[in-house]
């Protein structure tokens, strides 16, 4: 069955890089585009950007040049790294698959995430 | 980017019916599609799909649960609301990105 599980640390230092890995089964990277979605504490929902199917990604522009989005396709995983941390970015890190076409109708929805990876960023 | 407007909290009562509605500062329609989603939240937990552009409910999701809405202006009912259904729901536009979400609606019982 379709699965999405990010694994990554709890704990980062101000100022240093975030890495986030999405491992994902039961679906190919080539056919769904993987996107990032993250959730501050007691806050909503934000989206970071997206790996598409074809390998192209797509940024958040309030992430400026900090986020990068990378793939293995081998081994059906999406990275996420972002650089530069600070407090505001202590949140729950989700990965999520994008399915645009299901049977030839149009659904353009995240209809499977992963469970998240709460990440605290300390000074 | 485009921005969606939802009303902090509802309260309603067991069996009621609840409207959640999510406002746009840009059209999300698109050659015939409306593209805004729907999503319930509960504490600790990823977000679930309910209903996808604008009205469809998704697999699996009871019919209690519908949408509808076009252009700006978007609604999510519960009808009849039950104990299971306190969450947070959230509205999504996919007409341009980045992807948008509202800040959410937490829907409580009285």
């Amino acid at each position: 069955q379709v699965q999405l599980k990010e694994t990554g640390p709890d704990l980062v230092q101000l100022t240093q890089t975030l890495s986030i890995t999405c491992t994902v089964s039961g679906f190919s990277l080539t056919t769904y585009n993987v996107h990032w979605v993250r959730q501050p504490p007691g806050k909503g929902l934000e989206w970071m950007g997206a790996m598409w199917n074809g390998g192209g990604t797509d940024y958040n522009s309030a992430f400026k040049s900090r986020l990068s989005i990378s793939r293995d396709t081998s081994k059906s995983q999406v990275f996420l790294k972002m650089n530069s941390l600070q407090t505001d970015d202590t949140a729950k890190y989700f990965c999520a698959r994008h399915e645009v076409y299901y049977s030839g109708d149009l659904k353009d929805y995240f209809d499977y995430w992963g469970q998240g990876v709460m990440v605290t960023v300390s000074s | 980017d485009i921005v969606l407007t939802q009303s902090p909290a509802l309260a309603v009562s067991l069996g009621q019916r609840a409207t959640i509605s999510c406002k746009t500062n840009q059209n999300v329609d698109y050659y015939g599609n409306s593209y805004m989603h729907w999503y319930q939240q509960k504490p600790g937990q990823q977000p679930k799909l309910l209903i996808y552009l604008a009205s469809n409910l998704a697999s699996g999701i009871p019919a209690r649960f519908s949408g509808r809405g076009s252009g700006t202006d978007f609604t999510l009912t519960i009808d009849p609301v039950e104990a299971d259904d306190t969450a947070t729901y959230y509205c999504q536009q996919s007409r341009n990105l980045p992807n948008t979400f509202g800040a959410g609606t937490k829907l409580e019982l009285k």
